[in-house]
């Protein structure tokens, strides 16, 4: 059974970091690629960043671009964000995905974790 | 960057209506478009791929149709289990995702 893993989330002041993480079992991890998807509270989906299963191909979106840091741990099937320069429009509950095409990047994510709330307030 | 547009935000229906969600691309995605149910409190789940195809285990009624920039995602007799919150999601420029605003579906 496919199982990720979010965690890390918290509250944290504007401008301040923090680093997420996501443990994968249920499927070989190193090879798919993976995401953070996140959702602000009581809004839509926002599709964050993804990372090739050899972290040899990454892409952010436009809002945190320059500011977070995408990476994955094979060895320990784990997947993380790394926030820096967090701003209030960061607070959202942000989900693991795994994508479901083999190695590169596909079309859609069949798997996703429960999430973890990041909290960006003074 | 293509924008999605769905319709209506908001849905109230009774058990066993047809139900019909649509998704409107900015530009033409041709059939990459893929639909979402999310339940309060759950993370989203995989209904359709590549617009019109079931996803393993998903039951019947929910189908998808469409190519181009419309779209359109149907539950053929709504059920009590479906209150949720759909979205469509398509892909372009690899890797680049967008989701629909979402649809929040409740019983009437």
């Amino acid at each position: 059974e496919v199982q990720l893993v979010e965690s890390g989330g918290g509250l944290v002041q504007p401008g301040r970091s923090l680093r997420l993480s996501c443990a994968a079992s249920g499927f070989t991890f190193d090879d798919y690629a993976m995401h953070w998807v996140r959702q602000a509270p009581g809004k839509g989906l926002e599709w964050v960043s993804g990372i090739s299963w050899n972290s040899g191909s990454i892409g952010y979106a436009d809002s945190v671009k320059g500011r977070f840091t995408i990476s994955r741990d094979n060895a320990k099937n784990s997947l993380y964000l790394q926030m820096n320069s967090l701003r209030a429009e960061d607070t959202a509950l942000y989900y693991c995905a795994k994508d479901r095409r083999l190695l590169w990047f596909g079309e859609l994510f069949d798997y996703w974790g429960q999430g973890t709330l990041v909290t960006v307030s003074s | 960057d293509i924008q999605m547009t769905q319709s209506p935000s908001s849905l109230s229906a009774s058990v066993g209506d047809r139900v019909t969600i649509t998704c409107q691309a900015s530009q033409d995605i041709s059939n990459y478009l893929n639909w979402y149910q999310q339940k309060p409190g759950k993370a989203p789940k995989l209904l359709i791929y590549d617009a019109s195809n079931l996803e393993t285990g998903v039951p019947s009624r929910f189908s998808g149709s469409g190519s181009g920039t419309d779209f359109t995602f149907t539950i053929s007799s709504l059920q009590p289990e479906d209150i949720a919150t759909y979205y469509c999601q398509q892909y372009d420029n690899l890797p680049r995702y967008t989701f629909g605003q979402g649809t929040k579906l409740e019983i009437k």
